[in-house]
């Protein structure tokens, strides 16, 4: 099945600075990747998604890359602000019987950015 | 506020007991899935219904069963807790179709679970 491998664990960074995790995931049918935060005592909150027909997106001060034959997709924050510090997940789903797969996840990234 | 709500907020019962945890899905969403968070295992997928027929299936234990009723609510029912079970567990819910921007899963607040 698919494994979903998330780095780093921790990433403190200075307010300002830009924040990258990177994600690897091993199944080549995995057509879906979303990324989510998620705050302490709250559920994940879907921050961006892409699809595999697309190479990166961008919202605002957050995007995401993706690299279908290396099979791995990184999440971007530039001008970070201390509300950015949360867990941020990766995941990865498969199409299955016309509606979306589960979401494999990654074990998450604890970021902190310093005031 | 993603529009997906779970009760109750906050569960403690004791080992051997069964508990019942409930998810309304986003308006118009058919699709629910069961997740459970916990610290050395992470988010893991349970189990998935779609339009209340059971459609895939994770690492969920045979002491643990799922429904989604014909108003789409869902319910997971835990039975013989042990404290192992001791979890946040999240229900998410999405639409029918995969077209662009239909595939998203919106997390509900979770229901945190102490086994004693």
């Amino acid at each position: 099945g698919e494994n979903v491998e998330q780095h780093p664990s921790t990433l403190s960074v200075q307010e300002g600075d830009s924040a990258v995790i990177k994600c690897t995931y091993s199944d080549s049918a995995s057509n879906y990747f979303p990324w989510y935060k998620q705050e302490l005592g709250k559920g994940p909150q879907l921050i961006i998604d892409i699809r595999s027909n697309v190479g990166e997106k961008k919202d605002q001060r957050i995007a995401v890359t993706l690299n279908k034959t290396a099979k791995h997709f990184s999440l971007h924050i530039t001008e970070t602000q201390p509300e950015d510090s949360a867990v941020y997940f990766c995941a990865a789903s498969k199409d299955y019987g016309g509606s979306q797969g589960n979401l494999i996840f990654g074990k998450g990234t604890k970021l902190s950015v310093k005031p | 506020d993603s529009g997906v709500t779970q009760t109750p907020k906050h569960l403690i019962t004791a080992t051997g007991q069964r508990v019942t945890l409930r998810c309304s899905p986003r308006s118009g969403d058919l699709s629910v899935y069961w997740y459970q968070q916990s610290l050395d295992q992470g988010l893991q997928f349970l189990i998935q219904y779609y339009n209340g027929e059971e459609r895939a299936k994770g690492n969920i234990l045979e002491r643990f069963s799922a429904q989604q009723f014909p108003d789409l609510h869902s319910e997971l029912n835990l039975s013989s807790l042990e404290l192992g079970d001791s979890a946040l567990y999240f229900c998410a819910s999405s639409p029918h179709a995969i077209q662009g921007g239909q595939e998203t899963q919106y997390f509900g607040p979770g229901t945190r679970l102490l086994v004693l």
